[in-house]
């Protein structure tokens, strides 16, 4: 079965730190991999993708995420939070053979202090 | 602003009611996916339609039902709802690709 895990509900890092936020896949075919954000009371917006090439992709807001594949990982980073990246973020994983359809992690809160 | 609309941004209706959700896709864009997101079960695929034809279908209960139209907007059509059901319903669409870009939800409360 497909599934994404994301292994830390909430962290919270001071403005300026970086960040590293994990996922973990497991799934049956090769994967698309995506990170989105949500605001409280808003959509998802897509930071980043990855669905080939080089494993070091690059998003929006300075957001980049890493896939690796021995380590089914695909982790986000971002080398210094601002307070307005406060929010949920969502890893999930597609794929072809799936229709596309996202399976997604529970998420992982960011809380950032000043 | 992601170009995907979703209508009402908030429905509060009673049990055993029916609704309509209704969503358009990015220009376009043919393929229309619907997901529920709830505290308890997160963020979850409910089904697919790509071009008119439903394409896969989810963890989508049998009182629920969609369709998309020639217009390719979608409509999600929930039926004897439970308090259960309340929950964030979003619309996402793709032009076939994988990458999906949502709307801003429907937050639906079953009172």
């Amino acid at each position: 079965a497909q599934s994404v895990t994301q292994p830390d509900i909430h962290i919270t890092v001071s403005e300026g730190a970086s960040l590293e936020l994990r996922c973990n896949y497991s799934y049956g075919a090769t994967p698309y991999l995506f990170w989105y954000v949500q605001s409280p009371g808003q959509g998802l917006q897509l930071l980043l993708k990855y669905f080939s090439g080089d494993t070091l992709v690059q998003g929006i807001k300075g957001f980049e995420a890493e896939f690796k594949r021995s380590q089914s990982s695909f982790n986000l980073r971002k080398p210094s939070v601002h307070w307005s990246d406060a929010a949920e973020y969502f890893c999930a994983v597609g794929a072809e053979e799936y229709g596309n359809k996202l399976v997604f992690g529970a998420g992982t809160i960011l809380r950032v202090k000043s | 602003d992601s170009g995907v609309t979703q209508t009402p941004k908030h429905l509060i209706t009673a049990t055993g009611q029916r609704v309509t959700l209704r969503c358009s896709p990015r220009s376009g864009d043919l393929s229309v996916y619907w997901y529920q997101q709830s505290l308890d079960q997160g963020l979850q695929f409910l089904i697919q339609y790509y071009n008119g034809e439903e394409r896969a279908k989810g963890n989508i209960l049998e009182r629920f039902s969609a369709q998309q139209f020639p217009d390719l907007h979608s409509e999600l059509n929930l039926s004897s709802l439970e308090l259960g059901d309340s929950a964030l319903y979003f619309c996402a669409s793709s032009a076939g690709e994988a990458e999906q870009y949502f709307g801003p939800g429907t937050r639906l409360t079953v009172t």
